[in-house]
């Protein structure tokens, strides 16, 4: 069964550090979704992409986080300058089309910023 | 925007017992999907089950059914002859099939009910 690919499973970053997470959607696939979740709490929904560029962004999605799909496969969430509170697992997404019942979830990034 | 609600934060069932996890949900749209999603201690998102607004039927999956109450805005996840294996997360997630069609692809999830299984 196809997967969603993500790299690396954790990585552990200094406060202030710029960090790049990676992720291979399946290759059919058209619409990218970047979710997190802060230990203990609920899934949140970070940013959406389709067509090279952003479809939805949450009020997390600030000025700090960026998306980028380089070279038609990877897909990846940039964290700029990284804070204390970012420290989460990170999940990619893909689907299909906008009309898919459910998408294709990575095995996510445990960011731990220190 | 839609919120999810998931009022067990823990449950547990006797292994070949029946358990079932509750979710309800607040939307003014009449269509839309709705999704459990299993995650085990690796922390991978699974797709379980998933139901259609507009259909009555409510869906199945092997030991997996749900109850749709589209009236009463519930959305409950039964799992019959629990299996060790089935000891995870479960999240329900609402996703609009309406609207702008920038919104249709993001997921609400609630706060997740984690569910013991007793050999």
């Amino acid at each position: 069964e196809p997967e969603v690919t993500q790299t690396p499973s954790h990585q552990v970053t200094q406060m202030g550090q710029e960090v790049i997470l990676r992720c291979v959607p399946i290759s059919n696939h058209l619409y990218f979704y970047w979710y997190r979740q802060i230990l203990g709490q609920k899934v949140e929904f970070l940013v959406s992409f389709y067509n090279n560029e952003i479809s939805e962004k949450s009020e997390i999605f600030d000025d700090q986080f960026s998306v980028e799909r380089p070279d038609g496969s990877n897909f990846t969430l940039k964290i700029r300058s990284t804070k204390l509170e970012d420290s989460a697992m990170y999940f990619c997404a893909s689907s299909a089309d906008r009309f898919a019942y459910g998408y294709t979830f990575g095995s996510g990034t445990r960011l731990t910023v220190v | 925007a839609q919120t999810v609600t998931q009022s067990q934060p823990e449950m547990s069932v006797q292994e070949a017992e029946t358990v079932t996890l509750s979710c309800t949900y607040d939307t003014s749209e009449s269509d839309y999907y709705l999704f459990w999603y299993k995650q085990p201690p690796s922390r991978q998102m699974i797709l379980v089950i998933r139901q259609e607004a507009y259909k009555q039927q409510n869906a199945t999956e092997n030991r997996f059914s749900v109850n749709f109450q589209k009236a009463a805005k519930s959305f409950s996840l039964k799992i019959s002859d629990s299996q060790l294996g089935d000891a995870a997360m479960y999240f329900c997630a609402y996703r609009s099939a309406l609207g702008r069609g920038s919104t249709l692809g993001r997921l609400y999830f609630g706060r997740g009910t984690q569910l013991t299984v007793w050999p």
